[in-house]
């Protein structure tokens, strides 16, 4: 089956930075997203990781290292408005994308 | 609509009863999941049309749960006899061929059974 591993909660303070780990063992890989979900809200796609190395779009960033089957998104200068789910997906063999349970990142002033 | 429609946005059944939601997916988006997520839960996938591939059904729970997709656009989850596990929002999205991970999702539908 399919294992996608992330922290369940974390929280930062405005104006920092947080890191959010996810880990996953999957039966071939076919690329490597993440998602933030506002609560309430339907999640919208943020990232795209299929090679190894870091993607940066702004203030978010993420990572990946197919050989360990590890993955990071990088939130800096943090706003309020960055509170939310950030959710962990990857395409294994089959082009379904599964999801991981998600992180849920506190934001406080 | 540019993006992803469905319907009900609320829906609120006794147990037993049957149910089906309705999925709109964007124009040209040949890709269709259905995913569940409980309340401070994770997405659950459930079912993923590829254009006229063979639905991946993987996902669905139990066999109360069934999905089509009619011409390759409007798709419809149906969930006989409604049980109060079932509760939950069940959320559909969509993408392109070349780009099966960027999906789009619908606002969901949340289902409640009493």
């Amino acid at each position: 089956g399919q294992n996608i591993d992330q922290p369940t909660e974390m929280t930062a303070t405005e104006g920092a930075i947080v890191q959010i780990n996810c880990t996953y063992q999957t039966s071939g890989f076919n690329g490597l997203f993440w998602y933030q979900q506002h609560a309430g809200e339907a999640p919208t796609f943020l990232s795209y990781n299929v090679l190894d190395g870091l993607e940066e779009k702004g203030r978010f960033s993420s990572f990946l290292s197919r050989s360990k089957g590890y993955s990071y998104l990088l939130l800096k200068e943090l706003q309020m408005k960055d509170s939310a789910s950030y959710l962990c997906a990857v395409i294994p063999a089959g082009n379904k994308l599964t999801f991981g349970g998600g992180t849920r990142v506190l934001v406080k002033p | 609509g540019a993006g992803v429609s469905q319907s009900p946005s609320n829906k609120v059944t006794e147990k037993g009863k049957d149910v089906e939601l309705r999925c709109d997916p964007i124009s040209g988006h040949t890709a269709l999941y259905w995913y569940r997520q409980s309340l401070g839960q994770g997405l659950e996938f459930l079912i993923y049309f590829q254009g006229n591939s063979a639905p991946d059904k993987s996902g669905l729970p139990s066999d109360r749960f069934s999905a089509e997709r009619t011409g390759g656009s409007v798709s419809t989850l149906t969930i006989q006899r409604t049980q109060q596990e079932d509760s939950a929002v069940y959320l559909c999205a969509s993408s392109l061929a070349k780009r099966t991970g960027e999906l789009f999702f619908g606002e969901g539908s949340r289902l409640t059974v009493l």
